[in-house]
């Protein structure tokens, strides 16, 4: 069974860091698109940004520049580097699975981040 | 960039039948997926490529495309339906996934 766990979120002050990690079982990082959508409280379903198989990375206006997606195939997770975190960024953090197609199969279960002084 | 439009609710009595339309420039030359999402739960794919059924999804669940309309129909509509629902393209002019505003589905 696919499974997806996220970790590392927390409360930041704004314009500080956070570095967000999904580990990821029966479902190997490297060889599918891995992304990372966001979901701010009571609001509906942001992505954010993509990792190909092939190691290109994609991401939305919103966090360019500031948030940087990766991959650990040695430890089958995916991470994402949040830098010059700001209000805007207080959202619930999802982990994504695509096998092909350009949709989402698999979901982690989130992580929590909330920026805030 | 795409932008995709859900009404912010849909109201249905138990047994009806439920229609919840994305609205996009051109949808139907995209592929689009559906997902569906309980309160403090991550989002489920219910439908996918239009209208295609996950494994476990109900054949209650159904989906079309065309002209600038995505549609997802749930029938004989069940309490255990009422969730937000989602449609998602990916727009490869920008290379970007796009996610619809959200339709909240409310069983009465």
């Amino acid at each position: 069974e696919v499974q997806l766990v996220e970790s590392g979120g927390g409360l930041v002050q704004p314009g500080g860091s956070l570095r967000l990690s999904c580990a990821a079982s029966d479902f190997t990082v490297i060889a599918n698109y891995m992304s990372w959508v966001r979901q701010a409280p009571g609001k509906g379903l942001e992505w954010v940004s993509i990792i190909s198989s092939g190691g290109r990375t994609y991401y939305a206006d919103s966090v360019k520049g500031r948030f940087t997606i990766s991959s650990d195939n040695s430890r089958n997770t995916l991470y994402l580097q949040m830098n010059s975190l700001r209000a805007e960024d207080t959202a619930v953090y999802y982990c994504a699975g695509d096998s092909g197609s350009s949709k989402f199969d698999y979901w982690g279960q989130g992580t929590l981040v909330t920026v805030s002084s | 960039s795409y932008v995709l439009t859900q009404p912010p609710s849909v109201s249905v009595a138990p047994g009806q039948t439920a229609r919840i339309t994305c609205g996009g420039n051109n949808i139907a030359s995209k592929t689009v997926h559906w997902y569906q999402q309980k309160p403090g739960q991550a989002p489920v794919l219910v439908i996918y490529y239009d209208s295609d059924r996950p494994s476990g999804i109900p054949e209650r669940f159904s989906g079309s495309n065309s002209g600038n309309t995505a549609t997802l129909t749930i029938s004989r509509v069940e309490a255990g339906d009422e969730a937000d629902y989602y449609c998602q393209v990916w727009d490869s002019s920008s290379d970007h996934y796009v996610f619809g505003t959200g339709t909240k589905v409310t069983v009465l």
